[in-house]
């Protein structure tokens, strides 16, 4: 089946800063979303970007379907921003999304 | 909307008890998802529904595990007998079709089997 690889596992920021999160994925998807776990365990929808590049507030993702990989920019971090960020991928299975195993932020004051 | 909601938020019980999970998905929504989050496995998708008929349950983990789906705005997962292993979140989540479309997730289910 399909792999997600997402990079890197841990990141720890000063409020303020910028970073970038990567999602690797094994073959071709028609589905691709992002996700932050909050500290209570809520996922949140962030984007649903099979290709292309979309931007909300201070996050912007892009995907480069044919190299097989997206990103998560997070501008001006904030401690609100700190949690686990997944990837998930679908390919032509009805709806049935491949999560990666997250990447742990943590902004710190 | 209220979105994804579920029931319980948390739930004890005791290995051997039959433990009923409830998932309510947001209005309009025809597919509905449950998932299982661990430490060891991470995200896994244990169930699907489309317009309320089971479309893969490949994930889900033995015959211990069943879901079902009565009508479009409700959903009910099952374990019997619960097993310590079994200790996990559970989420449910659902979306307007099976393709190409953004999943909304319930706030999950922490269950803990003593």
């Amino acid at each position: 089946g399909i792999q997600v690889e997402q990079s890197p596992p841990d990141l720890i920021l000063q409020e303020g800063a910028n970073s970038t999160l990567r999602c690797n994925f094994s073959d071709s998807v028609n589905n691709l979303q992002w996700f932050h776990q909050n500290p209570w365990g809520q996922l949140i929808n962030l984007f649903y970007i099979p290709s292309g590049t979309k931007q909300n507030g201070r996050l912007s993702a892009t995907t480069v379907a044919t190299e097989r990989y997206s990103l998560l920019y997070i501008s001006s971090s904030q401690t609100t921003d700190s949690g686990v960020y997944f990837c998930a991928v679908e390919r032509n299975q009805g709806g049935k999304l491949i999560f990666g195993q997250g990447t742990e932020l943590s902004v710190k004051p | 909307d209220a979105g994804v909601i579920q029931s319980p938020r948390h739930e004890v019980t005791e290995m051997g008890q039959e433990v009923t999970l409830r998932c309510k998905p947001i209005s309009g929504h025809n597919s509905l998802f449950w998932y299982r989050q661990t430490m060891m496995r991470g995200l896994e998708l244990l169930i699907y529904f489309n317009n309320n008929v089971p479309i893969d349950d490949s994930g889900m983990p033995e015959d211990r595990f069943s879901a079902k789906m009565p009508n479009a705005s409700f959903s009910t997962l099952k374990i019997q007998p619960s097993e310590p292993r079994d200790s996990a979140v559970y989420f449910c989540a659902s979306s307007l079709g099976t393709n190409q479309e953004t999943q909304y997730f319930g706030p999950g289910t922490r269950l803990l089997v003593l």
